[in-house]
């Protein structure tokens, strides 16, 4: 059980705009960076914001990041049937690299 | 730019090691810290272990502390992770990851993965 709490799953239609959260405490993300990562399961991670919200050239504006206090967000406009996959928050407190539990997105 | 390899997983029998190597190429190997992760059927992404660019600083999952190993070797490009005394929960898929980040950590580039599993 990890110390970020991520919804477990979250599902939109395509065209919509969802938010994933990822929450923590004043020890953590409080202190700390966040970052967010795209997985498809059996393929390589991608890494979709860092520093909380900016974004490596690759990825599309429609993924965009905030932090605010104890807790993260990761929005993704315009759902399109390839962004079904799940979606980790992570951040490096102490020596030692956390990830959220995950939350899988469905695209309806 | 830049394009990371996993190799060396394989079947074997707990209490027996294993070690798994990650190549890079396409960029300064020796410029960035580099990390393992795994991800077990039905379980989310794990964060396993990191290494700094010269091999000062080595950190551990305390899932793993003292049974794997973290190793580089710059002038070939690699990271190395060297399991041992493995248990039927090192069973998943090994990434490493190139450490990018500016400030902090963050993975911009990944191997595809090599799977490990551990039979009883």
């Amino acid at each position: 059980q990890s110390v970020l709490t991520q919804p477990p799953s979250l599902s939109a239609a395509p065209g919509q705009k969802v938010t994933i959260s990822c929450s923590g405490s004043s020890s953590n993300i409080g202190n700390n960076y966040v970052s967010w990562y795209q997985h498809l399961p059996g393929t390589a991670p991608t890494l979709l914001i860092y520093e909380d919200y900016k974004r490596p050239s690759v990825i599309p504006d429609r993924f965009s990041g905030s932090r605010s206090h104890t807790s993260a967000t990761l929005d993704i406009a315009g759902l399109q049937p390839g962004d079904e996959a799940d979606y980790y928050c992570g951040i490096w407190n102490g020596g030692v690299w956390v990830f959220g539990e995950g939350t899988h997105l469905t695209v309806l | 730019q830049g394009q990371l390899v996993e190799s060396g997983g394989g079947v074997v029998q707990a209490g027996k090691s294993l070690k798994v190597s990650c190549a890079g190429s396409g960029f300064i190997f020796g410029h960035f810290g580099m990390h393992w992760f795994r991800h077990a059927p039905g379980k989310g992404l794990e964060w396993v272990a990191a290494i700094d660019p010269h091999s000062v600083q080595t950190f551990y999952a305390d899932s793993v502390r003292g049974r794997f190993t973290i190793s580089r070797d710059n002038s070939k490009s690699a990271v190395y992770l060297q399991m041992d005394s493995l248990g039927v929960d090192d069973t998943g898929i090994y990434y490493c990851a190139r450490n990018w980040g500016p400030v902090t950590p963050s993975f911009d580039r990944w191997g595809h993965g090599v799977m490990v599993t551990v039979s009883t």
